[in-house]
């Protein structure tokens, strides 16, 4: 039972690349999420999911794309990756009213 | 936007200390959670509380929510230099919601 595993752990892009955040879980969760951190900001929620076909945006959506093709798999895309984009990305899974799981994060440097 | 403020930002404790740290809002949350973070590592949940005025115990740590379902507090007690990290605490948005917002976190230092 690996939990919820994120890949890659780190990345640095330049800017106007796109690339895919990898994120699967293995406890059968209904809801995904994805989160960035940033120093003085806590966790800010970017995109989420409450099933497989079923996305809505967060707090800051903007840059980035989900989809949830199956329960276990969600990936963020960023599009067009700018500095701002600068940060450490979190996923998470919980079943509802439950505590969020989290992977360990991937460190995105955007140049 | 709802905001969850959390206080103090820092705090730098001796061990055996006792410490409390705020989550606060101007919103009402249907639930409240509290985590803990580790350099390099995502949060860890600590405890869910659901009812205003709950009372729950996890060792040295005791968590409260406010009867108005608006705040929150953890309180340790006798902090041991294993506690130190970044505390955060999420509520959620509305009754029958998955989303949750974060606080800006409580950075502790328990000195040996």
């Amino acid at each position: 039972n690996a939990g919820v595993t994120q890949t890659p752990k780190f990345q640095v892009l330049k800017t106007g690349q796109s690339m895919t955040l990898q994120c699967a879980q293995d406890m059968n969760h209904e809801y995904m999420s994805w989160y960035r951190q940033d120093p003085g900001m806590g966790l800010r929620l970017i995109h989420y999911s409450v099933g497989a076909g079923i996305t809505d945006q967060g707090e800051v959506p903007n840059g980035y794309n989900v989809s949830r093709s199956t329960t276990e798999d969600f990936p963020l895309r960023l599009l067009s990756a700018a500095p701002s984009q600068t940060s450490v990305y979190f996923c998470a899974s919980s079943q509802f009213r439950g505590g969020h799981h989290f992977g360990n994060g991937t460190r995105l440097t955007v140049t | 936007t709802q905001l969850l403020e959390q206080s103090p930002q820092f705090l730098s404790i001796q061990e055996g200390e006792n410490l409390t740290v705020y989550c606060n809002s101007s919103s009402v949350f249907s639930s409240l959670q509290w985590y803990r973070q580790e350099p390099g590592e995502g949060p860890v949940l600590l405890v869910t509380v659901v009812t205003g005025g709950e009372v729950k115990k996890l060792k040295r740590l005791t968590f409260q929510f406010g009867d108005a379902r608006k705040d929150s507090s953890l309180h340790i007690t006798a902090a041991q230099p294993g506690d130190t990290g970044l505390y955060l605490c999420a509520g959620a948005t509305a009754s029958g919601t998955y989303k949750y917002i974060f606080g800006t976190g409580t950075r502790l230092k328990v000195l040996a």
